[in-house]
C-alpha cells in the first residue's frame, strides 16, 4: 500500500509561537505533496501544493509567510505555522502523490492544532 | 469556481439497510469524481472514482454513477455493515488535478 504519516497527531501551543507539522510518505517517493485545512463540519480546503525541490504554490487567500511549506525530499514535507494565533486552530491534513499528474493522492491521518 | 454539495449527516442505519448519500457538483469542463472514506483515526482513502459521464465507479459493494445531466455522483450500497461506519467525502478533480471536497457525511451502522 501507500502510507502517509503525519507528526504530531495533535499539538497545543501558545499564541505567538511557531509549530511544525511533518508529513512523510513511508513506502513511496512523493513528487507532489498537498496541505489541506479542515474546519469543523466543513470540507477540506486546499492550502498549497508543493513539488519536491520547488517552492510551494499557495491557494488564493492563504498567507505564504504564515504557513511555511518545505518539501526538501521525496518523502518529507513540513508545514510550519508561524506566530500562531487561536484562529489558526484547525485540523491540518497532508496528502502525497507519486507523480506530478495522473496519480492518486494518499492522505495522512491529520494533525489537530490548538492555539491557546 | 468548483464546488461539491453532499447530504449532511449524521446518517444512522441498521445493518443490512440500503444506503444512499447524495452528492452534486458544480464545475467547468469535465471533472473527475471521487468518493473518499475516512475511518476513525485514519487518513482519507479513495473508495471509488469515475472519470467521465455515465461511468460507474464501484468498490467494496459501493457504487456511484457519474451523471452529467444532473451533475450528481450519489453513493449507494445495497446492504451496509457495521464496518462501513465512517465519514464519506465526495470530491471532484479539475484538469489541474486539484481536489475540491464536500463537507463529509458521517455514517453510523447499528447492529
Amino acid at each position: 500500500g501507500a502510507v502517509v504519516s503525519q507528526h504530531p497527531s495533535r499539538v497545543i501551543c501558545k499564541s505567538g509561537t511557531s509549530v511544525k507539522i511533518e508529513c512523510r510518505s513511508l513506502d513511496f517517493q512523493a513528487t507532489t505533496m498537498f496541505w489541506y485545512r479542515q474546519f469543523p463540519k466543513q470540507s477540506l480546503m486546499l492550502m498549497a501544493t508543493s513539488n519536491e525541490g520547488s517552492k510551494a504554490t499557495y491557494e488564493q487567500g492563504v498567507e505564504k509567510d504564515k504557513f511555511l511549506i518545505n518539501h526538501a525530499s521525496l518523502t518529507l514535507s513540513t508545514l510550519t505555522v508561524t506566530s500562531a494565533h487561536p484562529e489558526d486552530s484547525s485540523f491540518y491534513i497532508c496528502s502525497a502523490r507519486r507523480g506530478t499528474s495522473g496519480y492518486e493522492q494518499y492522505f495522512g491521518p491529520g494533525t489537530r492544532l490548538t492555539v491557546t | 469556481g468548483n464546488s461539491v454539495t453532499q447530504m449532511e449527516g449524521p446518517v444512522t442505519l441498521s445493518e443490512e439497510a440500503f444506503l444512499t448519500i447524495n452528492c452534486t457538483y458544480t464545475a467547468t469542463g469535465y471533472p473527475s469524481l471521487f468518493w473518499y472514506v475516512q475511518y476513525p483515526g485514519e487518513g482519507l482513502q479513495l473508495l471509488l472514482k469515475a472519470t467521465k459521464a455515465d461511468d460507474k465507479g464501484s468498490n467494496k459493494g459501493f457504487e456511484a454513477t457519474y451523471r452529467k445531466e444532473t451533475t450528481s455522483f450519489h453513493l449507494e450500497k445495497g446492504s451496509v455493515q457495521v464496518s462501513d461506519s465512517a465519514v464519506y467525502f465526495c470530491a471532484l478533480s479539475d484538469r489541474n488535478e486539484k481536489l475540491t471536497f464536500g463537507t463529509g457525511t458521517r455514517l453510523t451502522i447499528i447492529p
